[in-house]
């Protein structure tokens, strides 16, 4: 099992620019979520996937979007990035039933944002 | 509100206990986690305490939930330098349609040899 896989790894775009980052959950989970960690904080909830809708969402921008596929997998996407948009990007995957709440995590994408 | 907060820094001695402490406000919580995080790398889950329990032990991890104090630590026995990472406090909050997990800004562990 692989656990759950994001790519890339790292990237580096230019402010104004769009991002797009993707994730493949855990085998058997079917619900996946987005976090942002900037550097020295805690990650902290962009928006969670679940049946290919956007199920809950947290104080993020509009310019944060994403996508749930028939396979599970996800992907967000930045439009007109920032420079505060620079962080490490987290993706966790679980199962909604039975009601499993451990959440896994993926390795991240390291976004810099120039 | 949904607030979870940590002391930033905790330094040991390699085969000491190191308790980390986590405070929260939600009174919705039904579990917490406690994640590691290396140098570079993503979020490992360590262990998790259903929010009935008072305390769960896992080899070298203990939980203690005070859920009256809304207090949560964790103790790692026999600490060792490989323990050496910055480990976050989560609050899985699971209200009617809204699910999400809120992390403490995180404790750096130094374990010196």
């Amino acid at each position: 099992d692989a656990g759950v896989t994001q790519s890339p790894t790292h990237l580096i775009k230019t402010r104004g620019q769009q991002v797009t980052l993707r994730c493949s959950p855990k085998s058997g989970h079917d619900t996946v979520s987005w976090y942002q960690q900037a550097l020295g904080q805690g990650p902290q909830f962009i928006f969670q996937y679940y049946e290919e809708e956007e199920r809950q969402r947290g104080n993020f921008p509009d310019r944060f979007s994403g996508h749930q596929f028939p396979n599970y997998s996800s992907e967000l996407n930045v439009n007109a990035l920032l420079l505060g948009d620079s962080a490490l990007y987290l993706c966790a995957s679980r199962s909604i039933l039975p009601k499993n709440t451990e959440a896994f995590f993926g390795q991240g994408t390291r976004l810099t944002v120039v | 509100g949904e607030d979870v907060e940590q002391s930033l820094f905790l330094s040991v001695r390699e085969g000491d206990s190191s308790v980390i402490n986590c405070t929260y406000t939600d009174s919705s919580s039904t579990y917490l986690y406690w994640y590691k995080q290396e140098p570079g790398a993503g979020l490992q889950l360590l262990t998790y305490i259903f929010s009935n329990m008072d305390m769960k032990q896992d080899q070298r991890l203990t939980v203690l939930l005070n859920k009256k104090d809304k207090h949560l630590s964790l103790r790692i026995a026999d600490t060792q330098t490989g323990d050496s990472a910055i480990y976050f406090c989560a609050d899985f909050l699971m209200n009617t349609g809204f699910q999400k997990l809120v992390f403490g800004t995180g404790t750096r562990l130094l374990v010196s040899p």
